[in-house]
């Protein structure tokens, strides 16, 4: 069965301050997809990325990053100087080709950032 | 466009009650899964449609929940019977197909909170 690790519970940083939120997952499919969703106070799941097995290559997207290594299983989420805005529940999650389509998610990080 | 809608927003009810819960996906959208958040933890899997057909229903937790989709467009999740044990977020998403439906991502709605007391 797969799993997703998010070991980090709650994450307090200042505003500009970089916070990397770490995500380990655990299957023995080959094939799989790892996403990171957003959720914020109102609640809705905001889908972040998504990254198939047979792509390593690290993401940038504005102020966010993600580094996937399968070496050490992981997808961790790198927040550059983040905003106020950023304050919200990160949830990694995996789909794997053997398992339908249904994701399979971390327990979650709550990020504080305050000013 | 309209995004995944789900009514009502908040549900109370009494143990022992039926319940309903409607999703309404995005348009064109023949892929449609049903989640349960709890307080504090992630989302967590019931059943997953495809087309009007349930294509997994591992994740229901016993014979009280069931789900349908007859048209394959709206969905409605049905609780019999309800404990105090299924308070939870219930999200509803969708995803399209092209391309291959594995690993397309997941459009989410806002949810449905529903209160057993």
């Amino acid at each position: 069965a797969q799993k997703v690790t998010q070991a980090q519970t709650e994450i307090s940083v200042v505003e500009k301050e970089d916070v990397t939120l770490d995500c380990v997952y655990e299957t023995r499919d080959t094939t799989y997809y790892l996403f990171w969703y957003k959720q914020p106070p109102s609640g809705e799941l905001v889908f972040l990325i998504r990254r198939n097995s047979f792509d390593e290559q690290n993401e940038i997207s504005g102020r966010y990053s993600w580094n996937f290594q399968k070496s050490t299983s992981s997808f961790n989420f790198t927040i550059t100087a983040s905003q106020v805005v950023d304050s919200a529940v990160y949830f990694c999650a995996l789909i794997v080709t053997g398992g339908g389509n249904k994701l399979t998610f971390g327990t979650g990080t709550q990020l504080k950032v305050e000013l | 466009g309209a995004g995944v809608s789900q009514t009502p927003s908040n549900k109370v009810t009494e143990k022992g009650k039926y319940v309903e819960l409607r999703c309404d996906p995005i348009s064109g959208h023949t892929a449609l899964y049903w989640y349960r958040q709890s307080l504090g933890q992630g989302p967590e899997f019931l059943i997953y449609f495809q087309g009007t057909g349930a294509a997994d229903d591992s994740g229901l937790p016993n014979d009280r929940f069931f789900a349908v989709r007859p048209e394959g467009s709206v969905s409605t999740l049905k609780i019999q019977r309800t404990e105090r044990g299924d308070s939870a977020v219930y999200l509803c998403a969708s995803s399209s197909t092209s391309g291959g439906l594995k690993g397309n991502e997941q459009f989410f709605g806002p949810g449905t909170r529903l209160t057993v007391l």
